[in-house]
Parts: C-alpha cells; structure tokens; sequence
C-alpha cells in the first residue's frame, strides 16, 4: 500500500526530553511538510523540505530539528527546548515542491508531555 | 495580516441545504489551492484543489477561485450529516519555497 506512515500514534514526553516523530513514505514524493495542530486550531509550519539533504523552517520551528537524508523519510525531533509541545503533530507530502501539486497526510502523531 | 483567513465558525445548516465556506490569503502570487476536511480527532484529507480562476466542480463540491479579489470558497450541496467537520482552506505561496500555509479552519455542523 502507498502512503504515509507516522509513528508512534501517540507519545509521551518528560519535561527535558527530546523525542523524535518518524515520517515516512513510499510514494515517491520530493517534498514533505511537518505541521503542529492545538485543539480547535488550525495547522502551523514547523519544518517542510523540498528535496532530499535540504529543509526550510517554517513559521514555528524555534524548539524542533528535522533531517531529510532519504526521500522517504522526514523524522522530527522535538527537543527540550519547545516548552509546550503537547499538540497533535501531522506529516504531509507531496510529489513535487511546486504550483499545482497535492499533498496528503498521514495519520498523525499525538504528543503529550507527562 | 495573516496568509490565509478563515471564519472560524461554527456554520450551521440544515441537512439538504448548501453550505458556504469562505477562505482569503495574502500573498497575491500564489497560484494553488486547496479545500481539506478533518475530522475530529483524526488528519486532514483533501477534498479539492483549484490552480484557475472560475468553478471547478466534484460531485456534491464545487470550489471557486477569484485571484483578483484573493479570495477561494468550498460550496457543499444537499449537505450531510456526515459533513460535519471542520474545513481547512490551504494556500501553496509563492516563492522559491513553496511553502504551504493553512487557514484556522471553519467548523461545519449540519443538523438533521
């Protein structure tokens, strides 16, 4: 089956811990996007990266740390220094970084600092 | 001025009626668009993607693009229960980046 795939469903943190968000995906897509969702919120850029060996922050990516070293794989770390990380965490990808492309999600990871 | 605005709702219609979802952005380069419908408690899946100006029809969903006036909508015909959720409009911006922002969302309750 084609997709996305994020593990694990759900992860508990401890104040001071990194934990890390695995991505990935068997599409073949170039671009891949993270994205943190708070209740009754919409979705916020952390990180996206268009092709393999590069990234770009997005628009709240103080306290996360991303890698890109294979197409299909995009893990998030989220570090000691995000200090409210409890949030519902949504990879997405799409084929090609550019106009006229969709992007798919996956299922989503839920953080929740313990 | 945020990127892309969304109503946040919640938009309530009657079962059958037509809902109107309303969506604007910035960043007046930006050329695709996107309707996403999430569930509680689950991801996004999208619904549809609009690059042109005009109509553009999907069964029961028809989005519209007006790129002069930066502003897209979702209408949903004969509404269904089961169409209650929120929906996410998303705008790929323009740039070297191509970064893609989402609206806050619109909650959507259709009532029997």
């Amino acid at each position: 089956d084609g997709g996305i795939t994020q593990s694990p469903k759900y992860l508990f943190r401890k104040e001071g811990q990194n934990v890390t968000l695995s991505c990935e995906q068997n599409l073949n897509h170039d671009a891949m996007y993270w994205y943190r969702q708070d209740p009754g919120q919409g979705l916020r850029l952390i990180y996206y990266s268009q092709i393999v060996n590069d990234f770009q922050k997005g628009d709240i990516a103080e306290g996360y740390s991303v890698s890109r070293e294979k197409k299909e794989s995009f893990p998030l770390t989220v570090t000691s220094a995000q200090k409210n990380p409890t949030a519902f965490y949504l990879c997405a990808s799409s084929i090609y970084p550019g106009a006229g492309t969709e992007a798919f999600f996956g299922q989503g990871t839920r953080l929740t600092v313990v | 001025q945020k990127e892309v605005e969304q109503n946040s709702g919640p938009l309530s219609v009657p079962e059958g009626a037509i809902a109107s979802l309303n969506c604007t952005y910035s960043d007046r380069g930006s050329q695709s668009f996107f309707w996403y419908r999430q569930y509680s408690g689950k991801s996004p899946e999208l619904i549809m993607s609009i690059y042109s100006n005009g109509d553009k029809e999907d069964g029961r969903f028809t989005a519209q693009l007006n790129k002069a006036s930066q502003y897209v909508s979702l209408l949903i015909r004969d509404s269904q229960p089961s169409d209650s959720a929120t929906y996410l409009c998303a705008a790929l911006l323009s740039g070297g980046y191509n970064k893609l922002i989402f609206g806050a969302g619109t909650r959507l309750a259709v009532h029997p």
